[in-house]
C-alpha cells in the first residue's frame, strides 16, 4: 500500500514570496505518478503540476515548480511569486502507473495562506 | 464546456435517512470515480464505474453504502440510514478511459458536503 505524507497541516507566505509545501510517501513501486492538487474555498479540486517518477527533470507550470527527489521519496512544491488567489489547501496525490491504475492515494493536505 | 457537475452543493440529512448524490461527468466520460474527504483529511477512494458497471468497489464501506451509474442519467451515490460518521464531502470525478491518468487527468467535481444532525 501507497501512503502520502504532508507534514505541514498550515502555511502562510506574504505575496510575492516564495513557499515551498512539503510531501513525502512511501512505495515499494518504481513507475509511478505524482501530483499537486489545489482545493480553493469552493472546494473545487484543480490539478496544479505533476511529475512522472521515470523523469529526472523536475516539472514546472509558471510560477509552480517541483522538488521531485525520488531516492527520498520527496516531491516538494514551490511557489513562487505568490498571489493572493493561491490561497487553498493543497494536496499531494500519488498514482500507480501502469494499466488498470486508477486509484489516486492523496496526503492530508496543507492550508495555504497568502498575506497581503 | 461543462466539467464534472455534482449536486447537491450541499445537503442536511438527520440520522437514518437516506442521501442520494449526483454526478455528471464531463461530456464523452464514461469512467467516474467516487471520492469521500473527511474532516481534515485527504480524499479517500470509494468506488470506480464505468456505465451501468461497478468495476471496483474496494472503498466503499460494506453495509448502507451503494453506487451506480445507469446508461442513462447521472451517477449516484446512495447512503442509507446514515449516521454522524457518514458526514464529509463527497467528490466525483471522471475520465475518458481509466488508466493512463496522468496524461488523462482526472476532471473533479465540486463536492456535496453531506452533514448529518
Amino acid at each position: 500500500a501507497q501512503t502520502v505524507t504532508q507534514s505541514q497541516p498550515e502555511m502562510s507566505v506574504q505575496e510575492a514570496e516564495t513557499v515551498t509545501l512539503s510531501c513525502t510517501y512511501d512505495t515499494s513501486e518504481n513507475n509511478y505518478y505524482l501530483f499537486w492538487y489545489k482545493q480553493p474555498p469552493s472546494r473545487q479540486m484543480i490539478l496544479v503540476i505533476r511529475q512522472e517518477a521515470y523523469k529526472q527533470q523536475n516539472a514546472t507550470e509558471n510560477r509552480f515548480s517541483v522538488n521531485f527527489q525520488k531516492a527520498a521519496k520527496s516531491f516538494s512544491l514551490k511557489i513562487s511569486d505568490s498571489q493572493l488567489g493561491d490561497t487553498a489547501m493543497y494536496f499531494c496525490a500519488f498514482l500507480i502507473a501502469g494499466a488498470g491504475s486508477y486509484q489516486l492515494t492523496f496526503g492530508k493536505g496543507t492550508k495555504l495562506s497568502v498575506i497581503p | 464546456n461543462a466539467g464534472v457537475m455534482q449536486n447537491p452543493r450541499h445537503l442536511v440529512r438527520r440520522r437514518g435517512q437516506e442521501a442520494r448524490l449526483r454526478c455528471s461527468p464531463v461530456k464523452g466520460h464514461s469512467h467516474v470515480y467516487w471520492y469521500r474527504q473527511l474532516p481534515e483529511e485527504g480524499l479517500k477512494f470509494m468506488v470506480y464505474l464505468q456505465k451501468e458497471n461497478i468495476i471496483d468497489e474496494s472503498g466503499m464501506p460494506k453495509e448502507r453504502f451503494s453506487a451506480e451509474f445507469p446508461k442513462e442519467g447521472p451517477s449516484i451515490l446512495r447512503i442509507q440510514q446514515v449516521v454522524r460518521g457518514d458526514s464529509a464531502a463527497y467528490f466525483c470525478a471522471s475520465s475518458r478511459r481509466e488508466d493512463r491518468l496522468y496524461n488523462s487527468p482526472l476532471h473533479f467535481g465540486n463536492g456535496t458536503r453531506l452533514t448529518v444532525t
